[in-house]
């Protein structure tokens, strides 16, 4: 079965230093992956995706994601963070089935 | 520059009301989509629709309705609320139902049920 895995519920950064948000998929196929950010009370922007061709992917923001495929892995990245990165992370593969299959999702917090 | 506008932001309701949720999109998308979002569950799809006439039943569908009015504008209704439908719901669109296409989000419905 198609499934998404954040295993990071809550992670706490400083402002500055660099951040790594780990997903996991399970896809038969070649995956469609995405990355959403949810400010608080917010809906979902599109952060950055990947569909096929270079794995490390650009996004906005100065996100970017390296697709890899041995390990199922879509892990975003951000070299320096900022405060106003404070928010909850979705990483989903896209689904003939359900248009998106999303992960349970990773709170960030940034400390000043 | 709208995008996809849902109306009410905020609604308490008694259990065994009724209400609908509005979702309106300008971007001449073709599919729709209703999400409910959860604590630690992420984002379930409830229902959706490919193109304008059609809907289909997504994750978990089980009591709620909806309507594709037109291109424009799909609508989800609860009949009788049950505290267990308290959530977060988002509306969306697409412009196909493709995985590989980027669905943009509204901005939520947060929805008690008391």
């Amino acid at each position: 079965a198609q499934s998404v895995t954040q295993p990071d519920i809550h992670i706490t950064v400083s402002e500055g230093a660099s951040l790594e948000l780990r997903c996991n998929y399970s896809y038969g196929a070649t995956p469609y992956l995405f990355w959403y950010v949810q400010s608080p009370g917010q809906g979902l922007q599109l952060l950055l995706k990947y569909f096929s061709g270079d794995t490390l992917v650009q996004g906005i923001k100065g996100f970017e994601a390296e697709f890899k495929r041995s390990q199922s892995s879509f892990n975003l990245r951000k070299p320096s963070v900022h405060w106003s990165d404070a928010a909850e992370y979705f990483c989903a593969v896209g689904s003939g089935t359900y248009k998106y299959i999303f992960g349970t999702g990773t709170r960030l917090k940034v400390l000043a | 520059n709208a995008g996809v506008t849902q109306t009410p932001k905020f609604q308490v309701l008694k259990t065994g009301q009724s209400m609908t949720l509005q979702c309106a999109q300008d971007m001449n998308h073709n599919s729709m989509y209703w999400y409910r979002q959860d604590p630690g569950m992420g984002l379930r799809l409830i229902y959706y629709s490919a193109s304008e006439g059609t809907t289909d039943k997504g994750e978990v569908p089980n009591g709620y309705n909806v309507s594709r009015l037109n291109k424009r504008e799909f609508s989800l209704r609860l009949e009788s609320a049950a505290p267990s439908q308290t959530s977060v719901y988002f509306c969306a669109s697409s412009v196909s139902i493709l995985a590989n296409t980027e669905a943009f989000f509204g901005q939520g419905t947060r929805l008690t049920v008391v």
